[in-house]
């Protein structure tokens, strides 16, 4: 059974730091493509960071690069987002998720994702 | 940049069909796919690709995508199916819809 446990969320003072990390179980994680996605309070889905099979390509959304990094580490099935100079509006739950990405179609989607962790800016 | 629209709402009664829509320029020249999250929950995937079905979703989920739109279409529908519905696409980077409330009533 495929499971994405996020966690590492919490309080930070706008200007702080804080580092999630995703614990994958069942499937083999360096086949895969990953990503996160946050969700602000009451508001929809947001698509944040992608990291290729072997880290050798990541991608960011605009209000994030410079800030955020993603990055992962396959010997322990781990993903993590560390994100730097947090900001009010980075204010959300933080989802990670397993995505399938055909190059060929340019069919992209997310098939498991897990139960999230809020981070909370605020002073 | 990108970007793809839904309607904020969608009222349904118990049986009957549901669809719900998602416009973005060329659309149907792109993959579209589409998430289901029930309050509280994560989201979780019940169309791929336009049409296909992930093992597990029920029937009446079904998809499909053409010129500009792309569109969900419950079957039937249940009152488990009240849930915000997000679609996705790619156009160099993850696009989502804002998202539609589907009420059961």
């Amino acid at each position: 059974e495929v499971q994405l446990a996020e966690s590492g969320g919490g309080l930070v003072q706008p200007g702080g730091s804080l580092r999630l990390s995703c614990a994958a179980s069942g499937f083999t994680f360096s086949d895969y493509w990953l990503s996160w996605v946050r969700q602000a309070p009451g508001k929809g889905l947001e698509w944040v960071a992608n990291i290729k099979q072997d880290g050798s390509e990541k991608y960011y959304v605009d209000s994030v690069k410079g800030r955020f990094t993603i990055s992962r580490d396959n010997a322990k099935n781990s993903l993590y987002l560390q994100m730097n100079s947090l900001r009010a509006e980075d204010t959300a739950v933080y989802y990670c998720a397993r995505a399938r990405y055909y190059f060929a179609s340019g069919a992209w989607y997310f098939d498991y994702w897990g139960q999230g962790t809020l981070v909370t800016v605020s002073s | 940049s990108y970007e793809l629209t839904q309607p904020p709402s969608v009222s349904v009664s118990p049986g009957q069909t549901a669809s719900i829509t998602c416009s973005g320029d060329k659309l149907g020249d792109k993959y579209a796919c589409w998430y289901q999250q029930r309050p509280g929950q994560s989201p979780v995937l019940v169309i791929y690709q336009d049409t296909k079905r992930p093992s597990g979703i029920p029937e009446r989920f079904s998809g499909s995508n053409s010129g500009n739109t792309a569109t969900l279409t419950i079957s039937g529908t249940q009152a488990m199916d009240e849930a915000d519905y997000y679609c996705q696409a790619w156009d160099s980077s993850v696009v989502f819809g804002g998202g539609t409330k589907l009420t059961v009533l």
